[in-house]
């Protein structure tokens, strides 16, 4: 069983091009999400779902697209990709959107934008 | 602003000893409370949780304490083991929210021989 699966897992960008990172989980979960982590930052909410069709934004959404055409995907663009955006990205996935609901991260995504 | 806050950037205990990792939130409104233990080239995984009712939670060799009055919460190791060493980061959620968890900074933890 796969869980939350990210790709890529390396990508470095110029600034300025435009790029697709790709979440994908099979335990079928309603709620998803995707996180960046910098140094000393700890991990901050860029977007989120609650489902099939649904996105939201989280604490630090500017410069970032989502969306959730299919259940088990979720996607994060980066249309214009600035330095800022130099990151490490998690993507996550959630049954529901209860107190005692465990998320399940995947391995991330390095980016780095020179 | 961080809702969330791990004072300590490292820590490191010898194997067999007690590790203590310290967590301080400002928000009195989150409800449930979490630690996710990170390994390098890792997504985070789920350690333990505590509910903002309880003041204590243990599950085998972790146990997680919140003092709710002093907004703080501890996670106890007991017995520290060399595969312990990671990065745990404290992380908050609100009833409500859609299970948006708000994480703190983390702290490195180094289990030494």
């Amino acid at each position: 069983n796969a869980g939350v699966t990210q790709t890529p897992k390396f990508r470095v960008l110029k600034t300025g091009q435009s790029m697709t990172l790709l979440c994908a989980q099979d335990m079928n979960h309603e709620y998803m999400y995707w996180y960046r982590q910098d140094p000393g930052m700890g991990l901050r909410l860029i977007h989120y779902s609650v489902g099939e069709g649904t996105t939201a934004k989280g604490e630090v959404p500017d410069g970032y697209n989502v969306s959730r055409l299919k259940k088990q995907n979720f996607l994060l663009g980066l249309e214009s990709a600035a330095p800022s955006q130099t990151s490490v990205y998690f993507c996550a996935s959630a049954i529901d959107g209860g107190l005692n609901t465990e998320a399940f991260f995947g391995q991330g995504t390095r980016l780095t934008v020179v | 602003d961080q809702q969330v806050k791990q004072n300590s950037p490292s820590l490191s205990v010898q194997e067999g000893r007690i590790s203590i990792l310290n967590c301080d939130y400002t928000n009195s409104m989150f409800d449930y409370f979490l630690w996710y233990k990170k390994y390098p080239a890792e997504g985070p995984t789920f350690l333990i949780s505590i509910s903002s009712i309880k003041d204590k939670n243990e599950d085998g060799r972790f146990t997680v304490f919140l003092n709710k009055s002093a907004k703080h919460l501890s996670l106890h190791i007991v017995p520290s083991q060399p595969g312990d060493s990671a990065v745990y980061f404290c992380a908050a959620k609100k009833a409500g929210t859609a299970s948006k968890l708000t994480f703190g900074t983390g702290t490195r933890l180094q289990v030494t021989l």
